[in-house]
């Protein structure tokens, strides 16, 4: 079936520091990848996305490129500030039947001053 | 605008007793979806419904129970069988099938059960 691994966390950087959350997936044909942020006490938010390969997503200042020949959507940002302090969830979905979305396992961060 | 509305933000139980956690969309969306998060955990599937009237177990539906009698409701009941239901819930939903894959889900702002 389907998966999604991300790095395990939690992962503490100092403000302005560069950013990369690994994300790796097994899945059979086509899918959409996902990121989502979750912010203390809060649901789960719509980073960005990206629908075929080679494409970007791109929100924030964060990007994620869909690379299907290391089947990876690492998410990166060139400079972090404590307000990107949340939870960071990588999420796949076929393209195809009735199959839900697989999230990963969240990966922690925290941006200190 | 158009969104998720999880009720109540807290909720608090006493033991053995039922209660009922509401999520209602008015995005037109006819999948929804429950989730269950424990402290510093991922998510786990409680049940979702493809459409009206339907339902499907997840991977942990002992001790919850959920109807979808309207397209744009879809309550969770986490009974007294559920022995530890002290979790933050996350309602969810999505376009249907094909255009679920590339929108993803809409996620509410979750309930946060204790039980005291």
């Amino acid at each position: 079936g389907d998966s999604v691994t991300q790095m395990e966390g939690p992962v503490t950087l100092s403000e302005e520091a560069f950013l990369t959350i690994n994300c790796t997936y097994t899945a059979t044909g086509y899918p959409s990848l996902f990121w989502y942020v979750q912010y203390p006490g809060e649901g789960l938010q719509l980073l960005l996305k990206a629908t075929k390969a080679d494409d970007k997503g791109s929100n924030k200042g964060f990007e994620a490129t869909y690379r299907k020949e290391t089947t990876s959507f690492h998410l990166e940002k060139g400079s972090v500030q404590v307000s990107d302090s949340a939870v960071y969830f990588c999420a796949l979905s076929p393209n195809f039947g009735n199959e839900k979305l697989t999230f990963g396992t969240g990966t922690r961060l925290t941006i200190i001053p | 605008d158009g969104g998720i509305t999880q009720s109540p933000k807290y909720l608090f139980r006493k033991e053995g007793q039922n209660v009922t956690l509401s999520c209602e969309q008015n995005l037109n969306h006819d999948a929804m979806y429950w989730y269950r998060q424990d402290p510093g955990q991922g998510l786990r599937l409680i049940y979702y419904s493809q459409i009206v009237n339907d339902f499907q177990k997840g991977d942990i539906a002992e001790g919850y129970s959920v109807s979808r009698e309207k397209k744009e409701s879809f309550p969770l009941t986490v009974t007294s069988a559920q022995k530890n239901p002290t979790a933050f819930y996350l309602c969810a939903s999505s376009r249907p099938p094909p255009e679920a894959g590339g929108y993803g889900y809409t996620f509410g702002s979750g309930t946060r059960l204790t039980v005291v």
